[in-house]
């Protein structure tokens, strides 16, 4: 089945130390996206590559970074995690182009900082 | 400018009773709408959108909403709860069209079931 999948599911990282979370896609979406999710809060969106093009929110910190090599990768990076960087992140991608295109999200992964 | 608002954040029915959670939305242009559901510790699953076709959307496990333009209402609603619907519902709206950063997300609603 076509569909979005995060590697690790739970990782756990040392304050400071650098970490990347990855997400891959069968679904040949043209948008990519990373949402930090802190526990009972909505989604919020970090960042999002349409296409090739990098689109960072207003309020994304420098500390967090993404790539996306191709198609179906996209991996997000954290330079330097501090405590307040533990949450579930999100990915999602859609097709941008078909009119009410939804979001199609990936499990998660569940990041610690310790 | 775009925004959702779920007017309860926690819902408790008893199972096999119906099922309300509320969303009003204000959007500048024609709003795409959606419905997510998660369980813990997983992703957003979509149930049901309304991409400005039949007004009542009927999604997967028995959900259906209403898209109700004069009073800017999106509720979602089921005839029958089920223990495995507990979870957390968000109410989702996008530009027409979705576009790639348009989504906004309330605030979310946790929904209990009674056994």
């Amino acid at each position: 089945d076509a569909m979005v999948i995060q590697n690790p599911r739970y990782q756990v990282t040392q304050f400071g130390k650098p970490v990347t979370l990855s997400c891959s896609q069968t679904l040949n979406h043209n948008v990519m996206y990373w949402y930090q999710q802190k526990s009972s809060q909505a989604p919020k969106l970090l960042f999002h590559y349409y296409d090739k093009d990098f689109n960072n929110e207003a309020d994304t910190p420098d500390n967090f970074q993404s790539r996306r090599p191709n198609t179906s990768f996209c991996f997000l990076d954290i330079r330097s995690p501090g405590l307040g960087d533990a949450a579930m992140y999100l990915c999602a991608t859609s097709f941008l182009g078909l009119a009410g295109s939804e979001q199609y999200f990936g499990p998660g992964t569940r990041l610690t900082v310790t | 400018a775009q925004s959702v608002t779920q007017l309860d954040s926690h819902v408790s029915v008893s199972e096999g009773t119906p099922v309300l959670l509320r969303c009003n939305y204000s959007s500048s242009y024609s709003p795409s709408l959606f419905w997510y559901v998660q369980h813990p510790n997983k992703g957003l699953q979509l149930l049901l959108k309304y991409t400005s076709a039949a007004t009542l959307v009927k999604g997967i496990n028995g959900f259906e909403a209403e898209f109700k333009k004069s009073e800017t209402s999106f509720h979602l609603t089921k005839p029958s709860a089920h223990m495995s619907d507990a979870a957390e519902y968000f109410c989702v709206v996008s530009q027409t069209g979705g576009g790639a950063d348009g989504l906004t997300f309330g605030k979310g609603t946790h929904l209990i079931i009674q056994p």
